[in-house]
């Protein structure tokens, strides 16, 4: 079966450390992995997705098929970071959907 | 226009009244989703269409009653609804519903959904 593991609910770092919100995935078939981000009173966004291999506002997530992980980091993190973040695998059921993780809130604290 | 539109931003029913929700984009996707939301969880799949067509029903009760009339809407009949229905109902949107272009989801801000 198909499922998305937050391990943190919360996460508090200070402005300027580094953050490292963990994800990993259970998917017989091939994973595709995306970070949403919903900041406060705004609607969920994609943050980033696996194949772009882009950073979007500093942030990165690397694939580790060997681990099952998607971990998203930044190396210095900002106030404006402070947001709930969702790890979601896309998966093939009939149709396609997202499976979400369960979410991680993320505090920056100045 | 680049965003999924719902509404109304919040409702509030009995139990025993008829409302339906809608959903409206212009962005040519073909492939439109609802979601409900509790609090503090993620984002639950209740329906996906894709071409207009229902392909997802994730046993969903009969309580709850989507269609999609044409490429750009999406409603969501309500009836009958339960106190432990209350909760932000999402819809979302994709390009497609297959491939790399189904897979990025685009979100409408929600209907905030109170039943009595």
């Amino acid at each position: 079966a198909q499922r998305v593991t937050q391990p943190e609910k919360l996460l508090s770092v200070f402005k300027g450390a580094p953050v490292e919100l963990k994800c990993n995935y259970s998917y017989s078939g091939s994973p595709e992995l995306f970070w949403y981000v919903q900041y406060s009173r705004q609607r969920l966004q994609l943050l980033l997705r696996h194949i772009s291999r882009e950073s979007i506002k500093g942030f990165t997530a690397d694939l580790n098929k060997g681990e099952t992980s998607f971990h998203l980091k930044k190396p210095f993190a900002q106030e404006e970071d402070s947001a709930m973040y969702y790890c979601a695998l896309s998966v093939i059921q009939g149709a396609q959907k997202l499976v979400f993780g369960q979410g991680t809130r993320l505090t920056i604290n100045p | 226009d680049t965003e999924v539109t719902q509404t109304p931003k919040h409702l509030v029913m009995g139990m025993t009244n008829k409302k339906s929700l809608k959903c409206e984009q212009h962005m040519g996707h073909r492939a439109m989703y609802w979601y409900k939301q509790k609090a503090k969880k993620p984002p639950e799949l209740m329906f996906v269409y894709s071409y207009e067509k229902l392909s997802i029903n994730e046993s969903v009760p009969s309580r709850f009653s989507p269609e999609c009339p044409n490429s750009s809407l999406l409603n969501l009949h309500l009836h009958a609804l339960q106190p432990e229905d209350s909760a932000l109902y999402l819809c979302a949107s994709s390009h497609r519903n297959l491939g790399l272009a189904g897979s990025e989801q685009f979100f409408g801000p929600g209907t905030r959904l109170t039943v009595l």
